[in-house]
């Protein structure tokens, strides 16, 4: 059983256009994150939910909005799609932070 | 604030030789270490975890770290290389304020 899943694993898209990336965790975690990986493999973190909470929301564009219906999902939603947007984008879930996270398997962005 | 500094973004070792990637770290607190590894086109693996026991830890793969405080070190080693070593590898730091912070990477080759 798959702990953390993304939909979809691969997302091509043309600049301007609005898409969304789905992620669920089966684990019971309260906390679920958001990474962005970029070209030269540098991850950071953009958004942070505890049980549905926005804890954590870095210096990330608002075209970027996430939103969490249940403390088990996590879903980001981009709007107005641009270049720089192409990335790997992981979610990650834990029980708390002194805990390991768990990763999906990423979902990679190509906007063009 | 915390932060991890990976002092080398490229490591180059000899098939059976030891492995030494170094990560620096700054915490305002007691903080939670981890390393990480992903292979090309992987997700994110825990490779070990510092949560305050015991300064060695052990992880998988038959790599280890070392939490020194007096140095704010957590760097990560093996013995002998191997073949399948050669991937990517995060440092990784929590506090207790929901953040976990990336260091930016390091890229291990073996050559054979």
């Amino acid at each position: 059983d798959t702990a953390v899943s993304q939909t979809p694993k691969y997302l091509v898209t043309q600049m301007g256009n609005d898409k969304s990336i789905k992620c669920e965790q089966n684990l019971g975690h309260d906390t679920m994150y958001w990474y962005k990986q970029d070209s030269k493999k540098f991850l950071k973190i953009m958004f942070s939910y505890n049980n549905k909470e926005l804890i954590i929301n870095e210096t990330v564009p608002n075209r970027f909005s996430p939103k969490s219906p249940d403390k088990a999902h996590l879903n980001l939603h981009i709007n107005s799609l641009e270049l720089g947007d192409s990335a790997v984008y992981f979610c990650a879930s834990t029980p708390s932070v002194n805990s390991p996270l768990h990763f999906g398997n990423g979902t990679r962005l190509t906007v063009t | 604030a915390q932060s991890v500094t990976q002092l080398d973004s490229h490591v180059s070792v000899s098939e059976g030789t030891p492995v030494l990637l170094r990560c620096n770290y700054s915490s305002s607190y007691s903080p939670s270490l981890f390393w990480y590894v992903q292979h090309p086109n992987k997700g994110l693996q825990l490779l070990l975890k510092y949560t305050s026991a015991a300064t060695l830890v052990k992880g998988i793969n038959g790599f280890e770290a070392e939490f020194k405080k007096s140095e704010t070190s957590f760097h990560l080693t093996k013995p002998s290389a191997h073949m399948s070593d050669a991937a990517e590898y995060f440092c990784v730091v929590s506090e207790w304020d929901d953040k976990i912070i990336f260091g930016k990477g390091t890229r291990l080759h073996i050559l054979p």
